[in-house]
């Protein structure tokens, strides 16, 4: 059984689509993230969820939306993709705050055209 | 805010040889330090951790790093390393009194293993 798992795996469209990334934990951890991963491996957090609760947006733009509908799962819509949305995204999770151990899916590679 | 510096972008190594990469951090007070490994077409996995206590500390894979608060350096090594070994490495810091929710990355090292 996958602990963090994402879909899709690939994602390829146009600018100006609406996209979205669904994740599920079955971990039972209460915390969860999603983490961007530019062209040059760098790693960026854009949001941290707790139990459901936004607890962390890193100046992400507002066509990012998450939505936590339990603690399980943690799915990123994204509005009139641009080029620079290229990229893959992760989602992880964790026990809490304080355990210092993530967990991550396998990735979401979005292409835009 | 903290920051993270791996100098290293590329690393070569023959099986069975020693490696050490290497991890400079940026923050005022005490860190929590990590390794991360990223597999080609994986998430990351946590390979080891560093809140407090012993600077010396043991993770997976056989893999050590030392917390050298000195030089604000956090360098994971092993000393015989496996065709399985090559990935990707992150090294990240975390404010002590945030956690996992200020993981702050850096930009990786990409270890090639060859025979």
């Amino acid at each position: 059984d996958t602990a963090v798992s994402q879909t899709p795996k690939y994602l390829v469209t146009q600018m100006g689509n609406d996209k979205s990334i669904k994740c599920e934990q079955n971990l039972g951890h209460d915390t969860m993230y999603w983490y961007k991963q530019d062209s040059k491996k760098f790693l960026k957090i854009m949001f941290s969820y707790n139990n459901k609760e936004l607890i962390i947006n890193e100046t992400v733009p507002n066509r990012f939306s998450p939505k936590s509908p339990d603690k399980a799962h943690l799915n990123l819509h994204i509005n009139s993709l641009e080029l620079g949305d290229s990229a893959v995204y992760f989602c992880a999770s964790s026990q809490g705050p304080q355990t210092g151990e993530l967990f991550f899916g396998e990735g979401s590679r979005l292409t835009v055209l | 805010a903290q920051s993270v510096t791996q100098p290293d972008i590329h690393i070569t190594v023959s099986e069975g040889a020693s490696l050490e990469l290497r991890c400079n951090y940026s923050y005022g007070a005490t860190p929590y330090l990590f390794w991360y490994v990223q597999s080609p077409g994986q998430g990351l996995q946590l390979l080891l951790k560093y809140f407090s206590g012993d600077t010396l500390v043991q993770g997976i894979k056989g893999f050590e790093a030392e917390f050298k608060r000195s030089q604000s350096s956090f360098n994971l090594r092993k000393p015989s390393v496996h065709w399985s070994d090559a990935a990707e490495y992150f090294c990240a810091v975390a404010a002590s009194n945030f956690g996992n929710e200020k993981l702050t990355f850096g930009t990786g090292t990409r270890l090639t293993i060859i025979p």
